[in-house]
């Protein structure tokens, strides 16, 4: 089992709508969870960190569920620009290296 | 946010070649930088792990004698590949995480296309 699994997508959805992306984590005691967004041939840029109370940030919501090893980011009223990769970031117990999930393919069009 | 220069962004070198990218944190110090690898839709890949004054900790299934790795200062991070080969082609990103008021987040580098021929 991968350490981090993702939907590879891609996802096409029309400006306005709202998409959800899953992602699973296989360590149990995995510490920081993170949403990381990446576009075609740039680094990846860090969109929010995901905790278990939940949190927002404007049209984004991310989830954490430590029980079912479960990360989700919500994206409200998509907008052109919301067009990426998302990755789903994890770091292990021991350590500050950043585990990658592949990445969810999001395509909103006009 | 923080700041990460890598240099080249790109660069084609001949099969046998070594090629060096550097890394940069320009507005904090990097007590610890992170390299990884990123093959054409696949997740990016950790290959070491480098603290400013100590030699680097490699992962798993990477070459220490491939990939060199110096990280001479708080602000710079090096890698080489060595004899580098076609399979060898990839996007090496490096991150860079810094001291106590930057210890929880990375901060990534803009990426280097390596294309061996």
């Amino acid at each position: 089992r991968k350490e981090v699994e993702q939907d590879p997508g891609p996802f096409n959805v029309p400006e306005g709508a709202t998409v959800a992306f899953n992602c699973t984590y296989s360590n149990s005691a995995s510490q920081s969870f993170f949403w990381y967004r990446q576009d075609c041939r740039k680094e990846p840029k860090l969109l929010m960190s995901v905790y278990s109370s939940g949190n927002e940030d404007g049209r984004f919501t991310a989830q954490l569920n430590r029980a079912s090893q479960y990360i989700s980011l919500l994206i409200r009223d998509s907008k052109l620009s919301d067009s990426a990769t998302y990755l789903c970031v994890v770091t292990p117990p021991a350590g500050t290296a950043l585990i990658f999930g592949k990445g969810t393919t999001l395509s909103v069009s006009s | 946010g923080a700041v990460v220069s890598q240099h080249p962004s790109w660069v084609i070198c001949k099969s046998g070649t070594s090629v060096k990218i550097e890394c940069r944190s320009l507005d904090f110090q990097a007590t610890t930088m992170f390299w990884y690898r990123q093959f054409p839709k696949q997740s990016l890949m950790l290959m070491a792990t480098s603290n400013e004054g100590s030699k680097a900790t490699y992962e798993q299934g990477v070459e220490k004698d491939k990939f060199l790795i110096n990280h001479a200062s708080l602000t710079l991070s090096t890698l080489t590949v060595t004899s580098a080969h076609p399979e060898d082609s990839s996007f090496y990103i490096c991150s860079a995480r810094g001291g106590r008021e930057r210890s929880y987040e990375q901060y990534f580098g803009p990426g280097t296309r390596l294309t061996v021929t």
